[in-house]
């Protein structure tokens, strides 16, 4: 069976510091990967989606990027990071040609 | 231009009673819905889904209805539990000849089941 992890759970940053999210699903191959961001009183907002190594398409402007080294490891990232970038985030994979979209445990990201 | 909506930001019913979660969208060219289930500090987890070509889909205590002349779908949950307390999200997504576009999410509605 397929699982997706990510990590650090928690992470408490001081503003203009840098960031790093990891990511990595076993049990497919060549997933589609996302990354989202729940900020609080919002809704999921997809922030980047890969399709493939080193495929990365953003949705939103903002001082996040992401990459993949591997194909199935995602990572999200920041040189400095902003008080607004707090807010919970979410990995998630889907099959390449599937519709439903599975998330990974989130990790809680607060600015400070 | 939010294309994905949940008007509702809390529910509160009942246990034993039914609970129903409504969503609206705009775009027409949604062809696939989905229903997310969310609990504190965890990632959501797919609850059920409905192709356009449908209009019902049932699965054990949840059944998705889709209206697609009023672009409305809702969630039943019967009977109601207190474990179902958890924010829902919508999702829709188009198919781009054959390639299923991103999933387009709502703002997720709060349900609380009260014992």
């Amino acid at each position: 069976s397929q699982t997706i992890h990510q990590w650090p759970a928690t992470l408490v940053q001081p503003v203009g510091s840098p960031l790093s999210l990891e990511c990595t699903v076993e049990g497919t191959s060549n997933p589609n990967l996302y990354w989202y961001r729940q900020a609080a009183g919002r809704g999921l907002q997809l922030l980047f989606y890969s399709v493939g190594i080193g495929q990365i398409s953003s949705e939103v402007p903002q001082n996040l990027s992401a990459s993949r080294p591997q194909d199935r490891q995602f990572i999200l990232s920041s040189k400095k990071l902003l008080l607004s970038d707090s807010g919970f985030y979410l990995c998630a994979w889907s099959h390449g040609s599937g519709n439903t979209i599975y998330f990974g445990e989130g990790s809680w990201l607060t600015v400070v | 231009d939010q294309q994905v909506k949940q008007n509702s930001p809390s529910l509160s019913v009942q246990e034993g009673r039914i609970s129903i979660l409504n969503c609206d969208y705009t775009n027409s060219m949604f062809d696939y819905f989905l229903w997310y289930k969310k609990y504190p500090a965890e990632g959501p987890t797919f609850l059920i889904s409905i192709s356009s070509i449908k209009d019902k889909n049932e699965d054990g205590r949840f059944t998705v209805f889709l209206n697609k002349s009023a672009k409305h779908l809702s969630l039943h949950i019967v009977p109601s539990q207190p474990g179902d307390s958890a924010v829902y999200f919508c999702a829709a997504s188009v198919n781009y000849g054959g390639s299923q576009g991103n999933l387009i999410f709502g703002k997720g509605t709060k349900l609380s089941v009260k014992p």
